[in-house]
């Protein structure tokens, strides 16, 4: 049971790149999330699921597009990517909304 | 004025102090309170889940919630180094949301 996963670990991006950020989980949870991280900024949710084909804006989602085709993936895209986008992004699951949330490690993202 | 208020640190503690990290909230909906902690380049990790008010104890470490006060703490007894890490709150079961409500992080620096 590998939990949550996330791919790349790290990437650096130029301005005006695309890249999409990978998120899996094998929990069988319905709802899924992503953040970001900023330094002492807490974590702020960009985009979330509640199960496959079902997704809604969370509180940043400027400049981000998701989909959920399956229960299992979540990816996140980044459309033209700017130096406000450099930042940690942890994708997250959970069985039930409002309840325990499972992070994946992160994803390191430098935009230059 | 946010949903949750959490004090950003760093807080600094010698070995074997007891530790009080506090939340105050908002919304007096919230139904479910959990204390995430987060080691540096990692992502968040369930460290404590509370539903309503009440205590809950485990090992070391006890969560109190006080909805009379919309306030809520996590207790660390004898704290070690390996505690060095930023403890996020969050809280969810409010109504009309899929979300939970994460405070910013209190950064812990326990030296020997």
């Amino acid at each position: 049971n590998a939990g949550v996963t996330q791919t790349p670990k790290f990437r650096i991006l130029k301005i005006g790149q695309s890249m999409t950020l990978q998120c899996t989980q094998d929990m069988n949870h319905n709802y899924m999330y992503w953040y970001r991280q900023d330094p002492g900024m807490g974590l702020k949710l960009i985009y979330y699921s509640v199960g496959a084909g079902i997704t809604d804006k969370g509180e940043v989602p400027n400049g981000y597009n998701v989909s959920r085709s399956t229960t299992e993936d979540f990816p996140l895209r980044l459309e033209l990517a700017a130096p406000s986008q450099t930042s940690v992004y942890f994708c997250a699951s959970s069985y039930r909304a409002q309840e325990t949330q499972y992070f994946g490690p992160g994803t390191r993202l430098l935009v230059l | 004025q946010k949903e949750v208020e959490q004090d950003p640190g760093p807080l600094s503690v010698p070995e074997g102090a007891i530790v009080s990290l506090n939340c105050t909230y908002s919304n007096s909906a919230f139904q479910y309170f959990m204390w995430y902690r987060q080691y540096s380049r990692k992502g968040p990790e369930l460290l404590m889940y509370t539903y309503s008010s009440g205590n809950k104890e485990d090992g070391r470490f006890t969560a109190q919630v006080d909805k009379s006060s919309k306030y809520i703490s996590l207790f660390i007894r004898d704290s070690q180094p390996s505690d060095s890490a930023t403890y996020l709150c969050a809280m969810g079961g409010a109504y009309n949301t899929d979300k939970l409500i994460f405070g910013t992080g209190t950064r812990l620096q326990v030296f020997p």
